[in-house]
């Protein structure tokens, strides 16, 4: 398996511009998730899914945040629009349906707003 | 409060030196506990989990106290390749994982 794809690596942009992340989980994997990572505030949790449908959306920062997931292979983050203390590295990861399965992460996207 | 709090030190040991790392988390409600290792511009990578009887993956220990709500992770013989930062998570309501700030740590040669 490719384990969890994450595009693009790398995004440079300038605020109030839109940025969409992209993930592709671990097919067969029922749990999808979308961290933010920054010096500061460690790994947030912003928002999972399950089976495709959101379940606890509220670590997302504020309104400019959306996620989406329109079928199981494959979930976007948008920021809209953005702002320089949005840069951070995000990652996605899935797990397993079973009670507590472990966490695979994708490279993750680092985000800088400029 | 924080969910879960670590040192973030750096813990800087020599090779073959024997390392331990604590957490400790806020919500009896806790129900899984891991250990993550996340090297420098990396992803987090399961570690090990952590069981209440305690267990141990050759070099590694990693024990579970719930009366006290701490997590440990002991590090014996030492290799370069173990700099790194140990991230201790916890697990509530399913499938919801949250990840302490990490403590990073600096074997030197």
């Amino acid at each position: 398996d490719a384990g969890v794809i994450q595009s693009p690596r790398h995004e440079v942009t300038e605020m109030g511009q839109e940025v969409t992340l992209r993930c592709k989980p671990i097919s067969g994997h029922d749990y999808l998730f979308w961290y933010r990572q920054t010096m500061m505030r460690g790994l947030e949790l912003l928002i999972y899914f399950n089976n495709n449908v959101p379940i606890d959306d509220s670590g997302m920062p504020e309104d400019r945040f959306s996620a989406k997931m329109p079928n199981a292979s494959f979930s976007t983050l948008k920021i809209q629009p953005s702002e320089p203390r949005d840069s951070a590295v995000y990652f996605c990861a899935s797990s397993m349906t079973a009670f507590n399965e472990k966490l695979f992460f994708g490279s993750g996207t680092q985000l800088s707003v400029l | 409060r924080k969910e879960v709090e670590q040192d973030p030190g750096p813990f800087n040991v020599p090779e073959g030196a024997t390392v331990a790392f604590n957490c400790t988390y806020s919500n009896s409600a806790s129900q899984s506990f891991f250990w993550y290792r996340q090297d420098c511009r990396k992803e987090p990578k399961l570690l090990m989990s952590v069981y209440s009887s305690g267990n141990e993956d050759g070099r590694f220990t990693a024990q579970l106290n719930r009366a006290s709500q701490y997590i440990s992770l002991l590090i014996r013989d030492s290799k370069l390749s173990d700099s790194a930062t140990y991230l201790c998570v916890v697990t509530r309501n399913f499938n919801k994982f949250y990840f302490g700030s990490g403590t990073k740590l600096n074997v030197k040669p």
